[in-house]
């Protein structure tokens, strides 16, 4: 049982927006920085959003974050197939004092 | 070009202890905290530990303490992982991965990682 709780999946069509939802607790999204992951199994995972809203650079603007409270949402815009993977949120716990992620959010272009 | 590249893993019967190796390039290694992440068969992404920039100060999952030690030698630009008394739920893919700021704050973005060791631990 994760300490972020994420959808299972998600889909749309291609074009179409999704929003993936990652809710958590005042010990760790409420006080600290999020981070959001594509992955897909097997591979290097992949940052797309840090310190809530930041995008690394080489990132397109079709992903953003935003976080709220003890929640934090990732945003993906003109849904394209090749986006089909593993999404994960991860911040820092500080009453476990370490790094928690999401259990995963699988996001299918339908 | 940033690389990092792991090295090590394999089988190995419960109890047993392996010791894992992650090679850096590409950036100043001892500049920046660094992590191993695993991911288990048809599981999600679990951190492991962390290890400041330094070496000095290291942070672990519960499901690790005093089994696992994370260690690095800035010198040779390698972060480790030794791995004692190892369970068949350790068996998973290990990342070796970078912290995207220096600094040792947990909640940085993990912006650099390798492709994985795998290590399967079964009789």
């Amino acid at each position: 049982q994760s300490v972020l709780t994420q959808p299972p999946s998600v889909s749309a069509a291609p074009g179409q927006k999704v929003t993936i939802s990652c809710s958590g607790s005042s010990s760790n999204i409420g006080n600290n920085y999020v981070s959001w992951y594509l992955h897909l199994p097997g591979t290097a995972p992949k940052l797309l959003v840090y310190d809530n809203n930041k995008r690394p650079s080489g990132i397109p603007d079709r992903f953003s974050g935003s976080k709220s409270d003890t929640s934090a949402t990732l945003g993906i815009t003109g849904l394209q197939t090749g986006d089909e993977a593993d999404y994960y949120c991860g911040t820092f716990d500080s009453s476990l004092n370490a790094v928690v992620f999401g259990g995963g959010t699988k996001v299918t272009v339908l | 070009e940033v690389q990092l590249l792991e090295s090590g893993g394999g089988l190995v019967p419960p109890g047993g202890s392996l010791r894992l190796s992650c090679a850096v390039s590409g950036f100043t290694f001892s500049n920046y905290a660094m992590n191993w992440v695993r991911q288990a068969p048809g599981k999600g992404l679990e951190w492991v530990s962390a290890i400041s920039d330094s070496g000095r100060r290291t942070y672990d999952a519960d499901y690790v303490k005093g089994r696992f030690t994370i260690s690095r030698d800035n010198s040779k630009n390698t972060l480790y992982l030794q791995m004692n008394s190892l369970r068949a739920e350790d068996t998973a893919l290990y990342y070796c991965a970078k912290f995207i700021k220096g600094g040792v704050y947990l909640g940085n973005g993990i912006d650099v990682w390798g492709q994985g060791t795998m290590v399967t631990v079964s009789s």
